[in-house]
C-alpha cells in the first residue's frame, strides 16, 4: 500500500461546478497537509496547507483534513477553465520535512 | 515565479553520459530538497539538505546520483552514466526553518532530462 493514494483521473467538469478532490493516506504521523497545483511541464505551485484536522478556506478553495479517517479533500468553487491542471495532495510529518506526494489528479474544466 | 531557480530547464543526453543540474533556492532558505517526477506520477523525494549538511537520502538515490550543497546556498545534482530510466523531471524545492517562522516548500520549474 502506498503511503498516499490519489485517484489520477482525469476528472472533467463543466465551468462553474464545484470540484471535489481527495486523498487517503496510511501514516498517522502526518501532521501537515498540502495541495499543490501543477500545470503541464511546470513545477508544483503551493495552493493550500493545513495543520492537523480541520478546514481552511482561501478564496474559491477549501481544504479539509480528517485525521481520524486519514482523508483529505480540496474543494474548488465556481470552477474556471484556468483551474485545469494536475492537483497533487502532499503531506509531511513536520512542516519542513520531506513531503510525500500523491500521484496527482488531472482536472479539466470544460468551458 | 516561486523564486527557486533551476538550470538547465531541459537537458537531452546520450545514455552513459554524465549530467549535472543546478538549483538556486529562495534567498536565506536553509532547507533544500530534490525530487524526481515521471510522467503521470507525483514527485518522489530524493534527498534534502539543511544548510550544507545532507540530512536524508532516499533509496531511490542510487550510487550513480550525488548531490551537494557546498556553501549552504545553491545545490547540484549529478547523475553519472545516465540510463534511459533516468529520464524524468528533476525538481528542486526550498523552505526555511526559523523556529516559529517555518515556511512551506516552494518548488522550482524543474529540469527535464531526456536520456536517448
Amino acid at each position: 500500500q502506498k503511503e498516499v493514494e490519489q485517484d489520477p483521473g482525469p476528472l472533467s467538469v463543466p465551468e462553474g461546478a464545484i470540484v471535489s478532490l481527495n486523498c487517503t493516506y496510511s501514516n498517522s504521523a502526518f501532521q501537515y497537509f498540502m495541495w499543490y497545483r501543477q500545470y503541464s511541464r511546470k513545477g508544483p505551485e503551493l495552493l493550500m496547507y493545513t495543520y492537523s484536522s480541520g478546514n481552511k478556506e482561501d478564496g474559491r478553495f477549501t481544504a479539509q483534513v480528517d485525521k481520524s479517517s486519514k482523508y483529505i479533500s480540496l474543494f474548488i468553487r465556481d470552477s474556471q477553465p484556468s483551474d485545469s491542471a494536475t492537483y497533487l495532495c502532499a503531506m509531511s510529518i513536520n512542516r519542513d520535512d520531506k513531503i510525500i506526494f500523491g500521484k496527482g489528479t488531472r482536472l479539466h474544466i470544460l468551458p | 515565479d516561486t523564486g527557486v531557480s533551476q538550470d538547465p530547464r531541459h537537458k537531452i543526453t546520450k545514455r552513459g553520459q554524465n549530467v549535472t543540474f543546478r538549483c538556486d533556492p529562495i534567498s536565506e532558505h536553509n532547507r533544500l530538497y530534490w525530487y524526481r517526477q515521471t510522467l503521470g506520477q507525483g514527485p518522489e523525494f530524493l534527498t534534502y539538505f539543511q544548510n550544507e549538511a545532507q540530512l536524508e537520502k532516499s533509496r531511490l538515490l542510487s550510487d550513480r546520483f550525488s548531490a551537494e550543497r557546498p556553501k549552504g546556498s545553491f545545490s547540484t545534482l549529478e547523475i553519472q552514466r545516465t540510463e534511459q530510466g533516468d529520464s524524468a523531471m528533476y525538481l528542486c524545492a526550498s523552505s526555511s526553518r526559523r523556529g516559529k517562522g517555518n515556511t512551506e516548500a516552494f518548488f522550482g520549474q524543474g529540469t527535464r532530462l531526456t536520456v536517448v
